[in-house]
């Protein structure tokens, strides 16, 4: 079955230092893969998304490169700003799992500090 | 633009006690599903729908009734509340226009079960 692997958290760091969030993902076939950003006390937002081999999705700073070669979709951000705490999912759907269903990794908690 | 909207946001439960998460989106997309957050899990799928009239169990259906009357209202129904089921609630739609399925959440609904 699909699954994602996130890398462990929580992650501090300090203000305008460069943020990586590695992400691997399983799944057959050619999933579309996700990050989705969880501020705290809401929902989750749709951060950035690819739907093929050597995509790059981008959004607020942040990018993420579908790997199929070594199947990973890893998060970065060059300057972190306090605002960017939050948390951070990776996810992927596909074809296989009818409907598309959203298969999530655990989720990374980013803490910037001033 | 309302998006998708869930109610209640917070909501405190006994054990045994029956309630319903409701769900509604304004966007006439066919699919719509019910997740769980539980801390170091990411988010579950607990039921799904690609339309009116059909639904189907996710991974963690136990304990919850879903129904698809109409395209825009999914509401989630917890029968016999257990402590198990103190979580946090999302509801999603998604978008099967264009590519990436896309996937929109609410902001969320916050239930304890005591």
């Amino acid at each position: 079955g699909n699954s994602v692997t996130q890398m462990e958290g929580p992650v501090t760091l300090s203000e305008e230092a460069f943020l990586t969030i590695n992400c691997t993902y399983t799944a057959t076939g050619y999933p579309s893969l996700f990050w989705y950003v969880q501020y705290p006390g809401e929902g989750l937002q749709l951060l950035l998304k690819a739907t093929k081999a050597d995509d790059k999705g981008s959004n607020k700073g942040f990018e993420a490169t579908y790997r199929k070669e070594t199947t990973s979709f890893h998060l970065e951000k060059g300057s972190v700003q306090v605002s960017d705490s939050a948390v951070y999912f990776c996810a992927l759907s596909s074809a296989e799992t009818s409907g598309s269903r959203l298969t999530f990794g655990e989720g990374t908690q980013l803490t910037v500090n001033p | 633009n309302a998006g998708v909207t869930q109610t209640p946001k917070f909501q405190v439960l006994k054990t045994g006690q029956s309630m319903t998460l409701q769900c509604a989106q304004d966007m006439n997309h066919e699919y719509m599903s019910w997740y769980r957050q539980d801390p170091g899990m990411g988010l579950r799928l607990i039921h799904y729908s690609v339309g009116a009239g059909i639904t189907d169990q996710g991974e963690v259906p136990n304990g919850y009734n879903v129904s698809r009357s109409t395209t825009e209202d999914f509401p989630l129904r917890l029968l016999s509340a257990a402590p198990s089921q103190t979580s946090v609630y999302f509801c999603a739609s998604r978008d099967t226009r264009g590519t990436g399925n896309t996937i929109y959440f609410g902001e969320g609904s916050w239930l304890t079960v005591v």
